[in-house]
């Protein structure tokens, strides 16, 4: 079974951007959760969608932004780069509603996206 | 203000030896208490996880021991070996979040 893909690997964007990742889960799964890390904050919870709903938001900016498709694949916008915006994206599946959000989550390579 | 207090910051242990991290919340909320490990390059990999009804989780060489009354939760690798050697974190987990510790850099030296 294949794993979680996230597409592009690498991106730089100039401050001022806006950049869009993609992310697509494991067969089957329904659930995809983003995160973001920096050296600074580590790892932080951006959001999680189910069946093309934002279901849980951690504490990030209107900025960021995400949404899924019918397919489970999800994408996350962030609109108007910051120098701080420089992380690592994670994105995760899960099973969904009896797996429970946070149980066995497959994490993606993730997207290194740098701002300049 | 964090969440989930992780320690120490870096570990160095003789392959052999036994690795301890430790982790600490404030949240009683939080409900669901895993922990990942990840490889440079990669993204984390969920490793064991625990649910504060139990006070300790064994998987192979590694477990989990928690302790509801201190807000604690630690994991144990036991005859740690180099391939051992990476970056493991602690979450916890309610409702609707999930915090991360900062981190631990493990190093097994051969």
């Amino acid at each position: 079974k294949a794993g979680v893909t996230q597409t592009p690997r690498y991106l730089i964007k100039t401050r001022g951007q806006q950049v869009t990742l993609s992310c697509s889960p494991i067969s089957g799964h329904r659930s995809v959760s983003w995160y973001q890390q920096t050296p600074g904050q580590g790892l932080q919870f951006l959001f999680e969608y189910f069946s093309e709903t934002q279901r849980n938001k951690g504490n990030f900016p209107g900025r960021f932004s995400g949404r899924q498709f019918s397919n489970s694949r999800s994408e996350m916008n962030v609109s108007t780069l910051e120098l701080g915006d420089s992380a690592l994206y994670l994105c995760a599946s899960s099973g969904g509603v009896l797996a429970g959000v946070w149980n066995e989550q497959f994490f993606g390579p993730g997207t290194r996206l740098t701002v300049l | 203000q964090q969440q989930v207090k992780q320690s120490p910051q870096s570990l160095i242990v003789q392959k052999g030896g036994i690795s301890i991290i430790n982790c600490a919340y404030e949240n009683t909320a939080f409900d669901y208490f895993p922990w990942y490990q990840q490889f440079p390059g990669k993204g984390p990999a969920l490793l064991i996880a625990i649910r504060p009804d139990v006070s300790e989780k064994k998987e192979g060489r590694f477990t989990i021991s928690f302790n509801k009354s201190a807000k604690q939760f630690s994991l144990h690798i036991m005859d740690s070996q180099p391939g051992d050697s990476a970056t493991y974190f602690c979450a916890a987990a309610g409702a609707n979040n999930l915090f991360f510790g900062t981190g631990t850099r493990l190093t097994v030296i051969p």
